[in-house]
């Protein structure tokens, strides 16, 4: 069974801070991303990363950053939080394999900024 | 630019009724259409669909895609509460990625 772990169900942080989400999967993807998703608005890629130390932008890379050093690991980081990045972030992975793309999503941070 | 279309936004319907999802795309490379569904937590995965005219089936739900038009279709049958959510639709675009464009979803309300 596909796992999509990610570190905080629940943030709150202040304006200003700086924000890491977690992501981890256990099945040897080659891909990750990350998504926020808004009332409205639906999911919007924010990066992915295709292998270790790669990443991609996505739709909307303003104000924030990746990092992904291990396979396993993709973390989303907001250098200085604003109230517009309040949100839901979810994260995702999906293996290379060109005929079977689905992915497989995490639970999803909720995140506050006050 | 790429885009995905859903309609309705929003659905309310009775126990025991039929619904259909609609999903249009427009996007270059195209490879594949996946359908989720949400409720209070992450997507839930549905279907893949691949190629054109081949229905896949889960149960009550079903789903066609057409290639020469651009669309989906997602059809539930004696819909059950249970069945209120939101359903996401998404072109998976070629490459090496595999990268995604949702559509804002159809959220949909199924009353007792």
């Amino acid at each position: 069974d596909v796992k999509v772990t990610q570190s905080s169900r629940y943030l709150v942080k202040r304006t200003g801070e700086k924000v890491f989400l977690e992501c981890v999967q256990d099945m040897d993807h080659e891909n990750m991303f990350w998504y926020r998703q808004d009332p409205g608005l639906g999911l919007r890629l924010i990066y992915f990363s295709y292998d270790v130390k790669m990443k991609e932008k996505g739709d909307i890379p303003e104000g924030y950053s990746v990092s992904r050093e291990k396979k396993e690991r993709f973390s989303l980081i907001l250098e200085s939080a604003s109230t517009n990045q309040t949100s839901m972030y979810l994260c995702a992975s999906s293996g290379a394999d060109l005929s079977y793309n689905e992915q497989f999503f995490g639970p999803g941070t909720r995140l506050t900024v006050l | 630019e790429d885009k995905v279309v859903q309609s309705p936004l929003s659905l309310v319907v009775h126990e025991g009724d039929t619904v259909t999802l609609n999903c249009s795309y427009e996007v270059t490379n195209f490879r594949s259409l996946l359908w989720y569904k949400q409720e209070k937590k992450a997507p839930t995965f549905l279907f893949m669909l691949t190629s054109s005219g081949i229905e896949k089936k889960s149960g009550r739900l079903s789903s066609i895609l057409d290639k020469k038009e651009l669309f989906s279709i997602l059809n539930i049958t004696a819909t059950q509460t249970g069945d209120s959510a939101v359903y996401l639709c998404a072109a998976v675009l070629g490459g090496s990625q595999g990268n995604l464009i949702f559509g804002k979803g159809t959220k949909l309300s199924v009353k007792p």
